[in-house]
């Protein structure tokens, strides 16, 4: 079974730039999210799409992160303008269900804003 | 405000010997409990989950135990092998509305095992 796929692996662009990244899910699942994880800390949850609806977006800054997921399979998160703090590795996860059920991550796309 | 909770940073053991990790949690709404491995420049990866009801699970050399009136759980790697050498973290699910299914992360734990 094929996991969960991501691109880029690495990107690199200037502050006030902007950086999109992409998301293929496991086939099957409906549950889709995107993680930020910050150098030395646990990945925080940025949005989370049920088929293709958003079910939380609480913790994403809208005034610069956007995330879709057309179709209900692919996503994609884009950041316009980034910031230094920005930098970080994007974790893109789905699961089968979203209640007591385990999440599988991709690979993630290190983001380094400089 | 930190809702999970892993308090050492790091662990080294001996090949062989028994590898503890221990996580805290502070929201009582959390009611499924996880535990990922992560190797440098990959994903996190599933381990081994436990829901609220229970409060041992077991998957060969990996056991998570979960003490609700304590808020806390651990992961026990017996034996432990070099190869589980990676950052632990600790993950927590539960409430209600659109955060149910959110997983919260702890920190981490970077363990080493050494031959």
């Amino acid at each position: 079974e094929a996991g969960v796929a991501q691109s880029p692996r690495y990107k690199i662009i200037e502050k006030r730039q902007s950086v999109a990244f992409w998301c293929n899910p496991i086939s099957g699942h409906a549950t889709l999210y995107w993680y930020q994880q910050i150098l030395g800390q646990g990945p925080k949850l940025l949005i989370q799409f049920q088929n293709n609806g958003v079910v939380d977006d609480s913790q994403l800054p809208k005034d610069r992160f956007s995330a879709e997921r057309l179709k209900g399979v692919d996503s994609t998160l884009k950041i316009q303008p980034a910031k230094l703090e920005d930098s970080a590795v994007y974790l893109c996860a789905s699961s089968l269900g979203r209640l007591n059920t385990e999440a599988f991550f991709g690979q993630g796309t290190r983001l380094t804003v400089v | 405000d930190q809702q999970v909770k892993q308090n050492s940073p790091s662990l080294s053991v001996q090949e062989g010997r028994i590898s503890i990790l221990n996580c805290d949690y502070t929201n009582s709404m959390f009611d499924y409990f996880l535990w990922y491995k992560k190797y440098p420049a990959e994903g996190p990866t599933f381990l081994i989950s436990i829901s609220s009801i229970k409060d041992k699970n077991e998957d060969g050399r990996f056991t998570v135990f979960l003490n609700k009136s304590a808020k806390h759980l651990s992961l026990h790697i017996v034996p432990s092998q070099p190869g589980d050498s990676a950052v632990y973290f600790c993950a927590a699910s539960g409430g209600y509305g659109g955060s149910q299914g959110n997983l919260i992360f702890g920190k981490g734990t970077k363990l080493s095992v050494k031959p």
